[in-house]
């Protein structure tokens, strides 16, 4: 089966910076874009970044391009989003999401638990 | 930049049929999928390419999309269908979300 386990998360102050991970397993996982999807509280889904199997092409949303770096380990079989420069708009629960059938224009398969980065003095 | 419209609520009685609708630009020229979430857990895809779903999915999901909206009907309502429920489709290489509809099954 699928698991996705996303740590990392915890709080820190504006203008911080903070780094999660997601430890996958259950699959191939250099085969797979990877994706982080958020939900702030009291919110609706936000996707956030997304990179391909093998690294080569990552997205960013609008709201965290030039802030957030996506990246990904594939002898690891880890996925990370490296955040700088945090606000309290990026408090919200992250979820480390699979794509089973390519990269744009593919569904989100798979969902991790979340993890809760809280952006607050 | 592109926008999904959701309305907030929708409620419905159990055994009925809930529809929840999604707008876009031209969505119909696009691929849609539909999520659910509910409280405590994480999201699950329920509809992908407009009206497919992925196995294990009840056949009580079901998706459309035409003209500028989708639609997720959810026949034979149950009350574990209560949950916030999403709509998702791709532009110009960013995958965007509705606002989400708080299903309620009074």
């Amino acid at each position: 089966d699928v698991q996705l386990v996303e740590s990392g998360g915890g709080l820190v102050q504006p203008g911080g910076s903070l780094r999660l991970s997601c430890a996958a397993s259950g699959f191939t996982f250099t085969t797979y874009a990877m994706n982080w999807v958020r939900r702030a509280p009291g919110k609706g889904l936000e996707w956030v970044s997304g990179i391909t199997g093998s690294g080569a092409t990552t997205l960013y949303a609008d709201s965290v391009k030039g802030r957030f770096s996506i990246s990904r380990d594939n002898s690891e079989r880890t996925l990370y989003l490296q955040m700088h420069s945090l606000r309290a708009e990026d408090t919200a629960v992250y979820h480390c999401v699979l794509q089973k059938t390519g990269f744009t224009n593919s569904p989100f398969d798979n969902w991790g638990r979340g993890s809760l980065v809280t952006v607050s003095s | 930049s592109y926008e999904l419209t959701q309305p907030p609520s929708v409620s419905v009685s159990p055994g009925q049929t809930a529809s929840i609708s999604c707008s876009g630009d031209k969505l119909g020229d696009k691929f849609v999928c539909w999520y659910h979430q509910r409280p405590g857990q994480s999201p699950e895809l329920l509809i992908y390419q407009d009206n497919k779903r992925p196995s294990g999915i009840p056949e009580r999901f079901s998706g459309s999309n035409s003209g500028n909206t989708a639609t997720l009907t959810i026949s034979g309502t149950q009350a574990m269908d209560e949950a916030d429920y999403y709509c998702q489709t791709w532009d110009s290489s960013a995958a965007v979300f509705g606002g989400g509809t708080k299903l309620t099954v009074l």
